[in-house]
């Protein structure tokens, strides 16, 4: 059964500490996106990739976030300082681009639920 | 940025009944796909069912089904013999054929009443 798998599906920390939440797309998709949910903003885009490399991370804050893919298999999303205005549920979606457009839906992950405190 | 609105913020409706969900969306690109996205209490986004804009037949899936209405814009979801698992926020998205963004509306809110 292929799956989005997210890591760690809850996380409290404290304000100004480190956080890595990471995704593991699925296998022979080729494009990853990250999205930030809220109450106040809904379903908003942080960034997202394809064949590993970012195409748009203009929905992320540059001075405290940072996505990547080091492998085909592993996407992360790392906030550093986190604030509590951060505390959001973050999901990641995978899907498969052909030719000119995604061939596919977006397959989401479960998402992390993030807490800062 | 194409916009997908959503102007029911809570519905509900009775074991058995059939619930409309409205979808509106402003492009002016004229090949796109539209989903109807599900998420129950557990988070997980489910897709319910897609459209093709070049395709003029509403898709349908089991109990659900749209009615899609290009010149209007209008993508509404129509859900039949609703269950209690049907309970869940239903997002309406867009996407563009010639790109990879999804552009979601900010969710309906479905109870199902027994």
């Amino acid at each position: 059964d292929a799956r989005v798998t997210q890591t760690p599906r809850h996380k409290v920390t404290e304000m100004g500490q480190e956080v890595t939440m990471r995704c593991q797309p699925i296998l022979g998709h080729n494009t990853v996106f990250w999205y930030r949910q809220t109450m106040m903003q809904g379903l908003e885009l942080l960034a997202y990739f394809r064949n590993r490399a970012p195409l748009d991370d203009s929905g992320m804050p540059k001075d405290r976030f940072s996505a990547e893919m080091p492998d085909a298999t592993l996407a992360t999303l790392k906030i550093q300082p986190s604030e509590p205005r951060d505390s959001a549920v973050y999901f990641c979606a995978s899907g498969l681009v052909t030719g000119e457009g995604m061939n596919t839906e977006a397959f989401f992950g479960q998402g992390t639920r993030l807490t800062v405190v | 940025a194409q916009t997908v609105t959503q102007s029911q913020p809570e519905m509900s409706v009775q074991e058995a009944e059939t619930v409309t969900l409205s979808c509106t969306y402003d492009t002016s690109e004229s090949d796109y796909y539209l989903f109807w996205y599900k998420q129950p209490p557990s988070r997980q986004m489910i897709l319910v069912i897609r459209q093709e804009a070049y395709k003029q037949q509403n898709a349908t899936e089991n109990r659900f089904s749209v009615n899609f209405q290009k010149a209007a814009k209008s993508f509404s979801l129509k859900i039949s013999d609703s269950q209690l698992g049907d309970a869940a926020m239903y997002f309406c998205a867009y996407r563009s054929a010639h790109g990879n963004q999804f552009y979601f509306g900010t969710g309906t809110s479905l109870t199902v009443i027994p």
